[in-house]
């Protein structure tokens, strides 16, 4: 199975600050990721598709880049509705596998 | 809109079964696939298996291979996952998701069937 490993495990920032989340597959998985972010009691949103494409409807100061083994979720200026965990999540092999998770708080 | 509604929450005993339903709508049911993800608490999310639901195929997780079915019935336009033998380590969040990847390029998740294992 490919093994996604996520950094940091949580994060505190303040209203307005870039937060940059990385996620590292096991091997090479193309461009064959995607982000979701999970608000508590509820289920993963899908926000961004082969690791660079923004979901429609959701806000463009979410963006994403990478290829091969080492992709970055970027948040250009965090809101208050932006507190959820984030997950990277790989589609190129069977099992699909997600990364452990990012909690990002506001400090 | 598209949506999939999943059964209600379960409780079992260990060494029982469980079946899980998510009901399809808003979209050509037999045209995607769908999977299953759980979630035990404070963990992360788990990919169990899928069904194609046009022609039934299915592939499970390893993990999960023999205790584990899914099935769909085109008319309902649903699918259930059936969960057998269950033991403690079950308990969690069980989703249907119509995940993003693969061929398909639709997202939508149910809004997930807790299901408790106790003695």
């Amino acid at each position: 199975d490919i093994q996604m490993t996520q950094s940091p495990s949580s994060l505190s920032a303040s209203v307005g600050d870039r937060v940059i989340i990385t996620c590292q597959a096991s091997q090479d998985i193309r461009n064959y990721l995607n982000w979701y972010q999970q608000k508590a009691g509820k289920a993963p949103n899908l926000l961004i598709y082969d690791a660079s494409n923004l979901e429609t409807g959701v806000p463009s100061r979410f963006s994403g880049s990478g290829s091969g083994t080492d992709f970055t979720l970027t948040i250009s200026s965090l809101q208050p509705e932006d507190i959820a965990t984030y997950y990277c999540q790989q589609y190129d092999n069977l099992p699909r596998t997600f990364g452990q998770g990012t909690r990002v708080d506001i400090k | 809109q598209v949506q999939l509604v999943q059964s209600g929450a379960e409780v079992k005993k260990p060494g029982a079964s469980v079946k899980v339903s998510c009901k399809a709508s808003g979209y050509t049911f037999t045209s995607y696939a769908m999977h299953w993800v759980r979630q035990a608490p404070g963990q992360r999310l788990e990919w169990m298996g899928w069904i194609n639901a046009g022609n039934g195929d299915t592939k499970y997780s390893q993990k999960f291979q023999g205790r584990v079915t899914i099935t769909r019935d085109i008319s309902a336009s649903t699918a259930y996952m059936e969960l057998s033998s269950l033991r403690s380590e079950d308990t969690a969040v069980y989703y249907c998701a119509t995940l993003y990847g693969s061929g398909y390029y639709m997202d939508v998740w149910g809004k997930g069937t807790t299901v408790t294992v106790s003695s």
